[in-house]
């Protein structure tokens, strides 16, 4: 039973348009969000969470939406930009449970 | 500040053989985890710890074995490899507590022959 599903394997935008990446989740005693970005080659990077007493958290040109009754959130760069090039992981977070959940993530390319 | 660190990068084994993939943080972090990344497959939990002396099994922990000694390391054994482990494995740490951020290790390539 996936928990996490990004249901989006890769995503093209062009440089300074918006990218929007989408995540659904099942399990309905997550209480916290995670994204993180991983660049090949290279270990996952915490990028931006929300908690589930929230709907919206901003950091920069990042900011990631929480819809609790649909079970889905979306992450959404703006502008994107050609380092914004990444594998994108949702993942969800039970409190308590120690065990993080992740996506299969999303291929993110941004052109030039 | 180092971080976490992952010994060794890349390793390549013959089927049955065992080895140790090393992870070591320097943030004094009570958890500790390993996780495999397969094509389609995200990131799937292995084993973690929550301190010295207390580990558990995630999603995937068959075919592995963990122990915590110190709080810094937290080794992974494959007991006999298997070309279904052949992945890339990486291990995090975090502040204890809820809604914590984890932090990753750079990864091993492993491929089992």
């Amino acid at each position: 039973d996936q928990q996490v599903k990004q249901n989006s394997p890769s995503l093209s935008v062009q440089e300074g348009r918006i990218s929007i990446l989408n995540c659904d989740y099942t399990n309905s005693m997550f209480d916290y969000f995670l994204w993180y970005k991983k660049y090949p080659a290279e270990g996952p990077t915490f990028l931006i969470s929300i908690s589930s007493i929230k709907d919206k958290n901003e950091d920069g040109r990042f900011t990631v939406f929480l819809n609790k009754s649909a079970k889905h959130l979306s992450l959404h760069i703006v502008p994107s930009q050609p380092g914004d090039s990444a594998v994108y992981f949702c993942a969800g977070d039970q409190g308590g449970s120690e065990k993080l959940v992740f996506g299969k993530g999303t291929k993110l390319t941004v052109n030039p | 500040n180092a971080g976490v660190t992952q010994t060794p990068k890349f390793q390549v084994l013959k089927t049955g053989q065992s080895m140790t993939l090393q992870c070591a943080q320097d943030m004094n972090h009570e958890y500790m985890s390993w996780y495999r990344q397969d094509p389609g497959m995200g990131l799937r939990l292995i084993h973690y710890s929550v301190g010295a002396g207390i580990t558990d099994q995630g999603e995937v922990p068959n075919g592995y074995n963990v122990s915590r000694s110190t709080t810094e390391d937290f080794p992974l054994r494959l007991l006999s490899a298997a070309p279904s482990q052949t992945s890339v494995y990486f291990c995090a740490s975090k502040d204890g507590g809820w809604n914590e951020k984890l932090f990753f290790g750079s990864g091993t390539q492993l491929s089992v022959l």
